[in-house]
């Protein structure tokens, strides 16, 4: 079986520094998303990326950047690390198409100082 | 209203008690997933449903499209079900692209 590996697993960083999450898949899956948890809130798909070099903005896009340098990997850039940022941010693979499940890594948790 | 409500937001059950989750819609779906949020913060699938009901084990989910809800049914819960239980749909314009919009979660706390 396969595995998603999210690094750092706490990212501390301070108020308008550039942070960035990475994300690797051996599932050789061809989509990854990027989604962030808010307490109370649940998920929100920040981007995702249907093959390598591809890029889509989801519903909260703005003040993220990210990149698919390869089909296993998937990175997430915060561009001005704010407060109210913090959260969990959670990574997830899948096949392209649907009837296809999403498979979750463990998750970063962004603090903001 | 949220596109997709989950109900309730909070559960407790004692050991063996038999309970259900709901998901409901505004809007047609085309398919449901449910996740259980263990302790470690990782998402696991527990079903994914085109339409109808599927079974696994104690779990069993039923996805109704053109009622607009989706069921989560625990039958004799078990300490290891705690957790956070998410729905999540893929509504029809999401293609092939696996979007799903998240309810958000039911927090489930079973207790001996």
């Amino acid at each position: 079986g396969g595995i998603i590996t999210q690094t750092p697993k706490f990212l501390i960083g301070q108020e308008g520094q550039k942070l960035t999450l990475k994300c690797q898949q051996n599932f050789n899956h061809d989509t990854m998303y990027w989604y962030r948890q808010d307490s109370g809130k649940g998920l929100r798909l920040i981007y995702y990326s249907i093959t390598e070099n591809d890029l889509q903005k989801g519903d909260l896009s703005e003040g993220y950047d990210a990149s698919r340098e390869k089909k296993s990997s998937f990175s997430l850039t915060v561009t001005s690390a704010q407060k109210n940022e913090m959260a969990v941010f959670l990574c997830a693979s899948s096949i392209i198409g649907s009837g296809n499940t999403l498979y979750f890594g463990e998750g970063s948790r962004l603090i903001v100082v | 209203g949220m596109p997709v409500e989950q109900n309730p937001p909070a559960l407790s059950l004692y050991e063996g008690a038999d309970s259900g989750l709901r998901c409901n819609f505004s809007t047609t779906m085309k398919s449901v997933q449910w996740f259980q949020q263990n302790h470690r913060g990782r998402l696991i699938t527990l079903f994914y449903l085109a339409q109808g009901t599927k079974e696994n084990g104690r779990l069993k989910s039923t996805f109704n499209s053109k009622e607009r809800y989706s069921t989560l049914h625990i039958k004799d819960a078990q300490l290891e079900d705690s957790g956070t239980y998410f729905c999540a749909a893929e509504g029809q314009e999401a293609g092939n692209t696996r979007k799903l919009i998240f309810g958000l979660g039911t927090t489930l706390q079973v207790q001996p």
